[in-house]
């Protein structure tokens, strides 16, 4: 069946330092969402990516389509102790309703102050 | 507005015992989605209303039920809980048109002994 992965599962970093998750489909995406959850939290959404090859910033973060519109990223540059948080990519299901959408297996990032 | 409010927050039942998680929106969505996520595992759709009168099952639909009473409200039953049915349980509604991104609750705690 459809599959969205994501590396690294977990990732620690020093504060400053930048960091990268990847996201992965089985199956080729119409767009691709990016959630994070802060501990003991809800997802919340953070962006919406629909072009091939398409990138898009907010503030420290960059985010990615690739091209071929099966896998995506999430860079954010000079981590802060308030970026800690699981990120969650999501994409809709194949051949589905756009609004139903399949998660990736998650992030988890650390920051150390 | 309040977004999607969930109750209860938090919950502990016996094996067997019977519950409804309720769900409400007051964003004017016409879908709203049941997940439950558990350690490791992401966010797995449980059931989904893609529009006020309409269900379908998601990936995890077993041991589950799911009422849409109108467009603010999706209920989430369970008929006998197990163990295996220990989660945290979110909503979330979702509007249609060019941006597909989902608004979630604040979950509910269901530890099932």
């Amino acid at each position: 069946g459809q599959q969205v992965m994501q590396i690294p599962q977990y990732q620690h970093v020093q504060e400053g330092e930048d960091f990268t998750t990847y996201c992965n489909s089985s199956t080729t995406l119409s767009n691709i969402q990016w959630y994070k959850q802060r501990p003991g939290g809800h997802p919340v959404f953070l962006i919406q990516l629909v072009k091939s090859g398409e990138v898009k910033k907010q503030k420290r973060l960059t985010f990615q389509f690739g091209e071929a519109k099966k896998n995506s990223s999430l860079h954010i540059t000079a981590t802060q102790t308030t970026d800690v948080g699981t990120y969650f990519c999501a994409g809709p299901t194949y051949g589905g309703a756009t609004n139903k959408l399949i998660f990736g297996t998650g992030t988890l990032l650390a920051v150390q102050p | 507005n309040a977004g999607v409010t969930q109750t209860p927050k938090f919950q502990v039942l016996k094996t067997g015992q019977s519950m409804t998680l309720q769900c409400a929106q007051d964003m004017n969505h016409n879908s709203m989605y049941w997940y439950r996520q558990d350690p490791g595992m992401g966010l797995r759709l449980i059931y989904y209303s893609a529009s006020e009168g309409t269900t379908d099952k998601g990936e995890v639909p077993n041991g589950y039920n799911v009422s849409r009473l109108n467009k603010r409200e999706f209920s989430l039953r369970l008929e006998s809980a197990a163990p295996s049915q220990t989660s945290v349980y979110f909503c979330a509604s979702s509007r249609q048109g060019a941006d597909w991104a989902q608004y979630f609750g604040p979950g509910t705690r269901l530890t099932v002994l």
